[in-house]
């Protein structure tokens, strides 16, 4: 039972121009959201969340933006890096099991110089 | 650097061994949680705990796998007679408890290998 989907699983887009990657959800319990990036042998980074009651949040390049009718989030980066090339993971969470985060597959995303 | 630590970051057993991991939480933190990442797949989520609690085990298999979080120390995963499904990327998390407990924040992972 995938809760948390992300169907594109690479994305390579040139240096300078916008990353678009998207999340679908199923499980309208959903109150937060998450977007980590992960490189090879390490951990997953904390990038940017967003709470139900947002439709947008923002930090610097990054933004994140969740259509709840819909079940849909997506990360936007601009411009986009070299150094930016990663695996992106979204996740979600209910307010009432804190801590249980549930994650989607992973999206591959390359930017080229 | 006051990160989430990991160890041993590579484990080799062999099937019917046990392995332990051993997670060291962020200084201030006292929300530990475990995630299991497959080969190609995402993380999945195996227990939450605080100190001395297990608060959701949710994700554990019923059998071989264990979690504490002891009031002294660091977190213990343990897998029980290992066999070669266990072979995977195990991380650490951990949260500062005090409201925004979803901004988790990751170790490096132990990269367990069952032969």
């Amino acid at each position: 039972d995938q809760q948390v989907k992300q169907n594109s699983p690479s994305l390579s887009v040139q240096e300078g121009r916008i990353s678009i990657l998207n999340c679908d959800y199923t499980n309208s319990m959903f109150d937060y959201f998450l977007w980590y990036k992960k490189y090879p042998a390490e951990g997953p980074t904390f990038l940017i969340s967003i709470s139900s009651i947002k439709d947008k949040n923002e930090d610097g390049r990054f933004t994140v933006f969740l259509n709840k009718s819909a079940k849909h989030l997506s990360l936007h980066i601009v411009p986009s890096q070299p150094g930016d090339s990663a695996v992106y993971f979204c996740a979600a969470g209910t307010g009432t099991s804190y801590g249980k985060l549930t994650f989607g597959q992973g999206t591959i995303l390359t930017v080229h110089p | 650097n006051a990160g989430v630590m990991q160890n041993p970051r590579h484990l080799v057993r062999r099937r019917g061994q046990e392995a332990r991991l051993r997670c060291s939480p962020m200084k201030g933190h006292s929300h530990v949680y475990w995630y299991r990442q497959l080969p190609e797949e995402g993380l999945k989520f195996m227990v939450y705990l605080q100190k001395e609690n297990i608060i959701d085990e949710s994700g554990m298999p019923k059998e071989r796998f264990s979690a504490e979080f002891p009031k002294e120390g660091p977190s213990i995963l343990r897998i029980q007679q290992v066999v070669r499904g266990d072979s995977a990327a195990y991380f650490c998390a951990s949260s500062p408890g005090t409201g925004a407990d979803y901004e988790q924040y990751f170790g490096p992972g132990t990269r367990l290998t069952v032969t």
